[in-house]
């Protein structure tokens, strides 16, 4: 079995501050882990993965996150939130020989002007 | 990266009859799935929907309510039966798995906002 926690249903910062977004995971193999962003009345747009490789990986819009394996975490992380940063996002896992994908609740991000 | 588009972006239906969503892909995917997003909820899996074999229901979802129909790798559709209130939520298709090479990630279309009355 495979899930997912957000444990922040929210995430409030100023712009120009630095933007985290939790995510932890379990999964019984080795874990694909992707970050989604919702905004609203739009479908889900994919911000980056981690397949295998660099712990840190980079994504869409300034966006990146660290694979932290130890921690099952995959935290991710902007270092200057823009107020158009502001949506909802997810955190999803899949087990390296499963194609289904587990979400997490989802965190809403605020960035205020 | 694969373009894809639902139709239709929205509806408001009566209880007790049924709608069809389509989800089309501007290249050949393998595999596509078919999502519910229920009011400030996270996205659950529905179902898996392959060319050539009937789709793979997850738990809690049957073909009755949920018929899905996959003719080519490009197409897809979503039925939502004998609609209730409770069916009311965003309706995603995504894909994964084109012909020509592996994503990794799902693509998901803008999805479909159904609202039963």
């Amino acid at each position: 079995a495979q899930s997912v926690a957000q444990p922040e249903d929210q995430v409030n910062v100023a712009e120009g501050n630095p933007l985290t977004v939790k995510c932890t995971y379990s999964v019984s193999g080795n874990p694909y882990l992707f970050w989604y962003v919702q905004y609203p009345n739009r479908g889900l747009q994919f911000l980056l993965k981690y397949i295998t490789g660099d712990n840190l990986v980079k994504g869409s819009y300034g966006f990146e996150a660290e694979f932290n394996k130890s921690q099952t975490s995959f935290h991710l992380k902007k270092p200057s939130a823009l107020v158009s940063d502001s949506a909802l996002y997810f955190c999803a896992v899949r087990d390296l020989n499963d194609y289904k994908l587990s979400f997490g609740a989802g965190t809403t991000v605020t960035v205020r002007a | 990266s694969a373009v894809i588009s639902q139709k239709p972006s929205r509806d408001i239906c009566q209880r007790g009859t049924s709608l069809t969503i389509q989800c089309q892909v501007d290249s050949q995917v393998t595999m596509m799935f078919w999502y519910r997003q229920q009011p400030g909820q996270s996205l659950t899996l529905i179902a898996t929907a392959n060319q050539g074999s009937e789709a793979t229901y997850e738990s809690g979802f049957v073909i009755d309510k949920f018929p899905i129909s996959r003719p080519n790798l490009t197409f897809s559709t979503l039925t939502v039966s004998n609609m209730s209130p409770e069916d009311s939520s965003i309706y995603l298709c995504s894909v994964e798995g084109g012909v020509s090479g592996t994503y990794n990630e799902q693509f998901f279309g803008p999805g479909t906002r159904l609202t039963v009355l």
